[in-house]
């Protein structure tokens, strides 16, 4: 069975530009969730999508946004990019429903921007 | 809000010897889920273990085991005869039981290093 799948492995952009991150969720999972994992501050909750809607966002600004597509793929859009949003972004799926659904990760994107 | 805290940023075991890391955690929920994520060099998250709270008997798998203490909301992680592949950072994570809030809360981690 195929993991969890993200592309790409590195992106570097220019601050103001904007970043597109996208993520393939493990076969019957149904939930994406995205994560920053910034240098000194550990893994933060940016955005859970499920079936197509954006379920939960975490303490972020707006120019974080994303989507899910009809397959449970989702994109990860960063909009006017800053020096401090330099991280490793992790996407998770996980089953959805009530009960304790483990997230599996993907191998992340390390976005740089100078 | 839910926070999660592993006091041990660092930590060294022998090979083949035993060692626990630490974690902490506040909350008012009595049912939530409690996990142990190893994150390697090769930066990909795993599993390594997972713990329901409403669960008294603590869980094992392999070669990892957890301490959870409820009342003292301690949920330590033991790693059994070190392997020299268990070098990683091991991230304590918790997740509420409520519907609508999936995501995980992450402590800021604790670096294993094996010595050979």
């Amino acid at each position: 069975e195929a993991g969890v799948t993200q592309s790409p492995t590195h992106l570097i952009k220019t601050r103001g530009q904007q970043a597109t991150l996208r993520c393939s969720p493990i076969s019957g999972h149904t939930s994406v969730y995205w994560y920053q994992q910034a240098l000194g501050l550990g893994l933060q909750f940016l955005l859970w999508y499920d079936e197509g809607e954006e379920r939960n966002r975490g303490n972020f600004p707006p120019r974080f946004s994303g989507r899910q597509f009809p397959n449970y793929s989702s994109e990860l859009n960063v909009n006017a990019l800053e020096l401090e949003d330099s991280a490793l972004y992790l996407c998770a799926s996980s089953r959805t429903g009530h009960g304790a659904y483990e997230q599996y990760f993907g191998p992340g994107t390390r976005l740089t921007v100078t | 809000a839910q926070t999660v805290t592993q006091s041990q940023p660092e930590m060294s075991v022998q090979e083949a010897e035993t060692v626990t890391l630490s974690c902490t955690y506040d909350t008012s929920e009595s049912d939530y889920y409690l996990f142990w994520y190893k994150q390697p060099p090769s930066r990909q998250m795993i599993l390594v273990i997972r713990q329901e709270a409403y669960k008294q008997q603590n869980a094992t798998e392999n070669r990892f085991s957890v301490n959870f203490q409820k009342a003292a909301k301690s949920f330590s992680l033991k790693i059994s005869d070190s392997q020299l592949g268990d070098a990683a950072m091991y991230f304590c994570a918790y997740r509420t039981d409520q519907t609508g809030a999936n995501n995980l809360f992450f402590g800021t981690g604790t670096r294993l290093t094996v010595i050979p």
